[in-house]
């Protein structure tokens, strides 16, 4: 019974290519985010949804584009990728807006070569 | 930038005994949340500690919180094997009034059988 599930656990890709990567959670919770850790384990926010409705988009590239289909699913694409995306993308939600106690899912390694 | 800061890095101990983890953080909060990373996984939420409390306890964890100085430390009594983890504290960003996490840089902890 995963709380937050994300698919693929590693991905390997040539840079130029598009990816994505999807996350669900069957907690019931409203809102969801997606982290970047690179590889001094430094974590930053990148986007977050309450409710499908997007709340926080951290000066991200413009070559990453988050969707959420429904408040369960939070997929987050990639176009066009480059050498420093290489890192490893957390998919989290918490209950609501102001509750932000987050539940993790287990990561996305990416690597770009 | 914004991101808080842990010390020590890294620390090593032996079974049985405590560890301390100190966390500075550079602007107001409404809460404070420790949160471990096993190698290779997602984080799993520990505590969190609101603004107007100086003190937290669950288990073998111990957190303070002092807002005048903009820190915190954990305090992990008693540790196993199996605390071996990296330990982060995370705040919310209370200008923005968004439920953004900021992280900050980690404390590896090695606990030795």
């Amino acid at each position: 019974d995963t709380a937050v599930s994300q698919t693929p656990k590693y991905l390997v890709t040539q840079m130029g290519n598009d990816k994505s990567i999807k996350c669900e959670q069957n907690l019931g919770h409203d809102t969801m985010y997606w982290y970047k850790q690179d590889s001094k384990k430094f974590l930053k926010i990148m986007f977050s949804y309450n409710n499908k409705e997007l709340i926080i988009n951290e000066t991200v590239p413009n070559r990453f584009s988050p969707k959420s289909p429904d408040k369960a699913h939070l997929n987050l694409h990639i176009n066009s990728l480059e050498l420093g995306d290489s890192a490893v993308y957390f998919c989290a939600s918490s209950l609501t807006q102001g509750n932000t106690e987050a539940f993790f899912g287990q990561g996305t390694r990416l690597t770009v070569v | 930038s914004q991101q808080g800061e842990e010390d020590p890095q890294a620390l090593s101990i032996q079974e049985g005994e405590n560890a301390t983890m100190n966390c500075s953080y550079k602007t107001s909060i409404n809460n404070l949340q420790w949160y471990r990373q096993n190698s290779g996984r997602g984080l799993v939420h520990l505590i969190l500690i609101r603004s107007n409390e100086r003190e937290k306890h669950s288990g073998r964890l111990r957190v303070t919180l002092d807002t005048s100085k903009k820190s915190s430390s954990l305090l992990i009594t008693a540790s196993r094997a199996a605390d071996t983890a990296s330990y982060f504290c995370a705040t919310d960003d209370y200008l923005s009034n968004t439920d953004k996490l900021i992280f900050g840089t980690g404390t590896r902890l090695q606990v030795f059988p």
